[in-house]
């Protein structure tokens, strides 16, 4: 079945250091939208990128979504303590009725000081 | 202020008792979503809704059961049947257009012993 999987599963970092988290599915997505859990939180939506190659920044955070639109990454630099949580990419699931997604397994980001 | 409401935030039950978790939403979206996270794992999609009336099985539906008797709502009942019902259960909604953000509650927290 459709697969999404993000790596690393954890990346510790040091404040003020940058890093990159990457998300790969097994099937051709539409589009790939990225969330953002903090530790004891819910799901917030952070971007959608829906073109070849789409480049997007949020402050801190530079997304990207692959050519072939089958991979996506996540790049943070100048890393900060308000960065902790987890991080999760999730695609539409093809032949599905509806809006549905499937998310990847996420990559939970811990900051040390 | 628009949003969803899932209630009560913690919830503790006997084994073998039936329980049901809410979920409210004002975003007047016709989609609606269960989806289930464990200890550092990923979102799984239990069930979803697309519009009133409608609901379809998600990749972990076995001992779960819905209902979608209004747009606004969309409980979940965790059945004695489901075999590790302890976990994170998050409610969200969206538009129900394809590759739009999903809106999460903030969760409730069963503990089945």
């Amino acid at each position: 079945g459709q697969q999404v999987m993000q790596i690393p599963q954890y990346q510790h970092v040091q404040e003020g250091e940058d890093f990159t988290t990457y998300c790969n599915s097994s099937t051709t997505l539409s589009n790939i939208q990225w969330y953002k859990q903090r530790p004891g939180g819910h799901p917030v939506f952070l971007i959608q990128l829906v073109k070849s190659g789409e480049v997007k920044k949020q402050k801190r955070l530079t997304f990207q979504f692959g050519e072939a639109k089958k991979n996506s990454s996540l790049h943070i630099t100048a890393t900060q303590t308000t960065d902790v949580g987890t991080y999760f990419c999730a695609g539409p699931m093809i032949k599905a009725a509806g809006n549905k997604l499937t998310f990847g397994g996420g990559t939970r980001v811990l900051v040390k000081p | 202020d628009g949003g969803i409401t899932q209630s009560p935030k913690y919830l503790f039950r006997k084994e073998g008792q039936n329980v049901t978790l809410s979920c409210e939403q004002n975003l007047n979206h016709d989609a609606m979503y269960w989806y289930r996270q464990d200890p550092g794992q990923g979102l799984r999609l239990i069930y979803y809704s697309q519009i009133v009336n409608d609901f379809q099985k998600g990749d972990i539906a076995e001992g779960y059961s819905v209902s979608r008797e209004k747009k606004e709502s969309f409980p979940l009942t965790v059945t004695s049947a489901q075999k590790n019902p302890t976990a994170f259960y998050l409610c969200a909604s969206s538009t129900g257009v394809i590759g739009s953000p999903l809106h999460f509650g903030n969760g409730t927290r069963l503990t089945v012993t």
